[in-house]
């Protein structure tokens, strides 16, 4: 069973901080990682992919990617209260294989 | 440019009713997708369709969903003798076809909420 995990918080942060979100995955041979962002009663929206060890940064995200240790993480920085919503790793396996984790939810407090 | 369009945006049916969703994809994707979300609950994958290859139906949950895709582009994912359990978000999304990394990234439409009473 491939499976993709998050913790499911809530992950509360001041208003201004670095929000760090993480992703954990089981199959070793998961090829590209991405996260999305839920609003509530909204569907997902892509925030950033990556697929290569390493950061990549967009704005205030980072993305870092660690296959070694299986591992996939997001960054916000200068959390804002808009950015309070649900955050869901998908990774994929194979072709086309996509899981999704159960999302972490993120509060900004102001 | 447009998105991901689904239609209805909601539907209320009686148990035992079939039910037929609708979704558009992206002009130029090739890739549709079809994911089911209950309330607080994760993405569950139903089905992928890629080009004229032979669609992936290893999600679908039981003999009475289907899915189909005209010429490649919309795709109608049909639900028959619907039951309470089949009450969620239904979601679509499409990407390009698989020729690069980025052609992976999945863009979603804005779902329908069916439930069945």
């Amino acid at each position: 069973q491939k499976e993709v995990e998050q913790n499911s918080g809530p992950l509360s942060v001041p208003e201004g901080a670095i929000a760090s979100l993480n992703c954990t995955y089981s199959d070793r041979g998961s090829q590209s990682f991405f996260w999305y962002r839920q609003y509530s009663g909204k569907s997902p929206e892509l925030i950033m992919s990556i697929y290569s060890n390493g950061d990549k940064e967009d704005g205030r995200f980072t993305a870092q990617l660690n296959k070694a240790s299986q591992y996939v993480s997001l960054l916000i920085r200068d959390s804002q209260p808009s950015d309070s919503a649900t955050y869901l790793c998908a990774v994929r396996n194979y072709g086309q294989n996509f899981v999704f984790g159960p999302g972490t939810r993120l509060s900004v407090l102001p | 440019g447009a998105g991901v369009s689904q239609s209805p945006s909601n539907k209320v049916t009686e148990k035992g009713k079939d039910v037929e969703l609708r979704c558009d994809p992206i002009s130029g994707h090739t890739a549709l997708y079809w994911y089911r979300q209950s309330l607080g609950q994760g993405l569950e994958f139903l089905i992928y369709f890629q080009g004229n290859s032979a669609p992936d139906k290893s999600g679908l949950p039981s003999d009475r969903f289907s899915a189909e895709r005209t010429g490649g582009s919309v795709s109608t994912l049909t639900i028959q003798r619907t039951q309470q359990e089949d009450s969620a978000v239904y979601l679509c999304a499409s990407s390009l076809a698989p020729t690069g990394t980025s052609s992976y990234e999945q863009y979603f439409g804005p779902g329908t909420r069916l439930t069945v009473t």
